[in-house]
C-alpha cells in the first residue's frame, strides 16, 4: 500500500519557466512533509520542508505548497535551472518529523537549457 | 564538515553469503535511519534507532536482516544468506531533534549475483 505517491514518473521543463511537483498522501497522520533531490550516486538531500500547521513555505526558488483536506503537496520551482535536473521524492512523516520517513517513487525532472 | 559516511560503496556477492554495511552518522545525531532502494522503486525504510530507545525494526523485510548500533554512533546492517531480491542501494541517515531533517549517506549498492 503505497502511503505517498507521485504519480509522474518524469518531467520535462524548459529552462527558466516553472516546474511543479506533484505528491498525494493517504495517511491522516502524517504531519510533516519533505522534499529530497537526489542526483545519480549521490544519497538525496534535503530541499524543502512543510509543517501541517502551514500550508505553504518558501525558500528562494522552491515553494511547496500543502493542502491538507486533498492530501495533496507539490513543489513549484521557478525559474528552473540546469542544476535543477535530478530525481525529486517527495516524504512524509508523523510527530512533526521524530519518525521515519515514508517516501513516493520519485519524479525524474530534467531541464531543458 | 563531515556528512553521513557508508562503506563499502559497492559490494557484489553470491547468493546465500552474509554481508554487513556500515553507517558512520553525523557526530551527535541521535537518530540513525536505514532505508534501501530497489530498481524503479522509492525508499523504502528498515530500521530506526533514536537515541538508547529500543530499535523501530518495522521495516525489516525478513528475519536474514538486522541492525546494530553500538555506542549511539556507528550501525551495521547484516543481511544474512543474502537473495537476489535484496539487490538495491542501501542508505543510511542521520538527524537531530525536532523537525529533523535527515541527512543521508551516498549508499551502498549491493548485487546478489
Amino acid at each position: 500500500d503505497q502511503q505517498v505517491k507521485q504519480n509522474s514518473p518524469s518531467l520535462s521543463v524548459q529552462e527558466g519557466r516553472i516546474s511543479i511537483l506533484n505528491c498525494d498522501y493517504t495517511n491522516s497522520m502524517f504531519d510533516y512533509f519533505l522534499w529530497y533531490k537526489k542526483y545519480p550516486a549521490e544519497g538525496p538531500t534535503f530541499l524543502i520542508s512543510i509543517s501541517s500547521i502551514k500550508d505553504k513555505n518558501e525558500d528562494g526558488r522552491f515553494t511547496v505548497f500543502l493542502n491538507k483536506s486533498a492530501k495533496h503537496l507539490s513543489l513549484h520551482i521557478v525559474p528552473s535551472q540546469p542544476g535543477d535536473s535530478a530525481v525529486y521524492f517527495c516524504a512524509a512523516t508523523g510527530n512533526f518529523g521524530n519518525e521515519k520517513l515514508t517516501f513516493g517513487t520519485g519524479t525524474r525532472l530534467t531541464i531543458i537549457p | 564538515g563531515a556528512g553521513v559516511s557508508q562503506s563499502p560503496s559497492n559490494k557484489v556477492t553470491e547468493k546465500g553469503k552474509d554481508v554487513e554495511l556500515r553507517c558512520d552518522p553525523i557526530s551527535g545525531h541521535t537518530a540513525l535511519y536505514w532505508y534501501r532502494q530497489s530498481l524503479g522503486q522509492g525508499l523504502e525504510f528498515l530500521i530506526y534507532f533514536q537515541g538508547n530507545s529500543a530499535p523501530d525494526k518495522s521495516g525489516l523485510p525478513s528475519d536474514r536482516f538486522s541492525a546494530e548500533r553500538t555506542g549511539g554512533s556507528v550501525s551495521t546492517l547484516t543481511i544474512q544468506r543474502t537473495q537476489q531480491e535484496d539487490s538495491a542501494v542501501y542508505l543510511c541517515a542521520s538527524s537531530s531533534g525536532t523537525y529533523n531533517e535527515q541527512f543521508f549517506g551516498p549508499g551502498t549498492r549491493l548485487t546478489v549475483l
